[in-house]
């Protein structure tokens, strides 16, 4: 029962254009969530966050945005650059879960030049 | 400051061997969890723990022990590995409720396990 879903295992973009991940989650008890991105043999590293009572975060390049009655949010990357390529982890979590973080799949991104 | 430290990076069992893989954090943080990461099905908790003397169980504990006598360590045991265990294991650790970029999770640089 994946409670995180990322439906799109990978997605090619040109280098200056958008990228567009999207993440889908079913739990109505997650009220924060996270991106995360993570490059070959290391571990993840924090990207960008959101609190659900947002709609949208921006931290430069990186904007997140939050559809909470769909359940859904998507992290977008203005304009991409090769060394964005890599994976990206969607997470949520709960306030009353402690410190349980549940990712999804991850989506593989290839930044062409 | 060394951040998060797995060891070992590889190894490779035999399937009914045992083994602890290694977790270590120097930044005085109290959450900690263990991850498995395969093709296809993203990272998913294993054990989880929110201070010295305390664990629980993530999405997938079976066949995992964990305990925490110290803040700084997080050791991760396989009893009887199995081929299924096949994995790359992520040690994380964080100040508070992983939540933000204040407190979000540090995560070890892996721990890539075959069981033959």
């Amino acid at each position: 029962d994946q409670q995180v879903k990322q439906n799109s295992p990978s997605l090619s973009v040109q280098e200056g254009r958008i990228s567009i991940l999207n993440c889908d989650y079913t739990n109505s008890m997650f009220d924060y969530f996270l991106w995360y991105k993570k490059y070959p043999a290391e571990g993840p590293t924090f990207l960008i966050s959101i609190s659900s009572i947002k709609d949208k975060n921006e931290d430069g390049r990186f904007t997140v945005f939050l559809n909470k009655s769909a359940k859904h949010l998507s992290l977008h990357i203005v304009p991409s650059q090769p060394g964005d390529s890599a994976v990206y982890f969607c997470a949520a979590s709960a306030m009353g879960a402690g410190g349980k973080l549940i990712f999804g799949q991850g989506t593989e991104l290839s930044v062409k030049p | 400051n060394a951040g998060v430290t797995q060891t070992p990076k590889f190894q490779v069992l035999k399937t009914g061997q045992s083994m602890t893989l290694q977790c270590a954090q120097d930044m005085n943080h109290e959450y900690m969890s263990w991850y498995r990461q395969d093709p296809g099905m993203g990272l998913r908790l294993i054990h989880y723990s929110v201070g010295a003397g305390i664990t629980d169980q993530g999405e997938v504990p079976n066949g995992y022990n964990v305990s925490r006598s110290t803040t700084e360590d997080f050791p991760l045991r396989l009893l009887s590995a199995a081929p299924s265990q096949t994995s790359v294991y992520f040690c994380a650790s964080s100040y508070s409720i992983p939540l933000g970029p204040n407190y979000g999770y540090t995560f070890g640089s892996g721990t890539r396990l075959t069981v033959v």
